[in-house]
């Protein structure tokens, strides 16, 4: 059974850095699948952030690229998430989750960690 | 970017109703799309995959149909535990993922 965990403070200063992990259990980082996060500000809607594959091969939401940076570790089979200059825009739910690649298959998120609130405030 | 609109963004219902939720994207997606339903609380959750693929453990009365730019998400016979927000995907473009703006399913 595959499990995602994210963790990261859950309180970060405006102009400050945002930094989570997302460790992934049963089943490796290296495999053919990319790995995701994914935001939800409270009340609102889900907002793609950026993937990663494990040979470094990133795409990144066009909004946040200049200031997001998603990084794997295979040794510890997990994944990260940075987002820097933050402001009260970038408060909520951060997700991960595996974007399963199957060949023929159009790709989808499966499985998503259970997240973990975000709050940028002083 | 693809954009996806989901109509209704509300909806009320009742246990044993049939309904439908559908979501459009701006440029077509083939069958690339993708359901999830969301408790409050909770991680989204994968429905149905590809259109019309029921994900592992999805009840049947969940359906998906559509291609190109429509697509819907139909339940057959709503039961208390499909109360949620559901959301399309797209995942044709996958360097840009987006998702539609949800649709509430309440109870009538």
């Amino acid at each position: 059974q595959v499990q995602l965990q994210e963790s990261g403070p859950g309180l970060v200063k405006p102009s400050g850095t945002l930094s989570l992990t997302c460790v992934v259990s049963g089943d490796s980082i290296t495999s053919t699948n990319w790995w995701t996060w994914v935001r939800q500000p409270p009340g609102k809607g889900l907002e793609w952030i950026g993937e990663i594959y494990h040979t470094g091969s990133i795409n990144y939401n066009e909004s946040l690229k200049n200031r997001l940076t998603i990084s794997v570790d295979k040794s510890k089979n997990e994944f990260s998430l940075r987002l820097t200059s933050v402001t009260a825009a970038d408060t909520a739910v951060y997700y991960c989750a595996r974007d399963r690649v199957v060949r023929g298959v159009p790709p989808y998120f499966d499985p998503w960690g259970q997240g973990t609130l975000v709050i940028v405030s002083s | 970017d693809i954009q996806m609109t989901q109509s209704p963004s509300s909806l009320s219902a009742s246990v044993g109703d049939r309904v439908t939720i559908t979501c459009r994207a701006s440029q077509t997606i083939k069958n690339y799309l993708n359901w999830y339903q969301q408790k409050p609380g909770k991680a989204p959750k994968l429905l149905i995959y590809g259109t019309s693929t029921l994900q592992s453990g999805v009840p049947s009365r969940f359906s998906g149909s559509g291609s190109g730019t429509d697509f819907t998400l139909t339940i057959s016979s709503l039961q208390p535990e499909d109360f949620a927000t559901y959301y399309c995907q797209q995942s044709y473009r996958t360097a840009m993922f987006t998702f539609g703006q949800g649709t509430k399913l309440e109870i009538k």
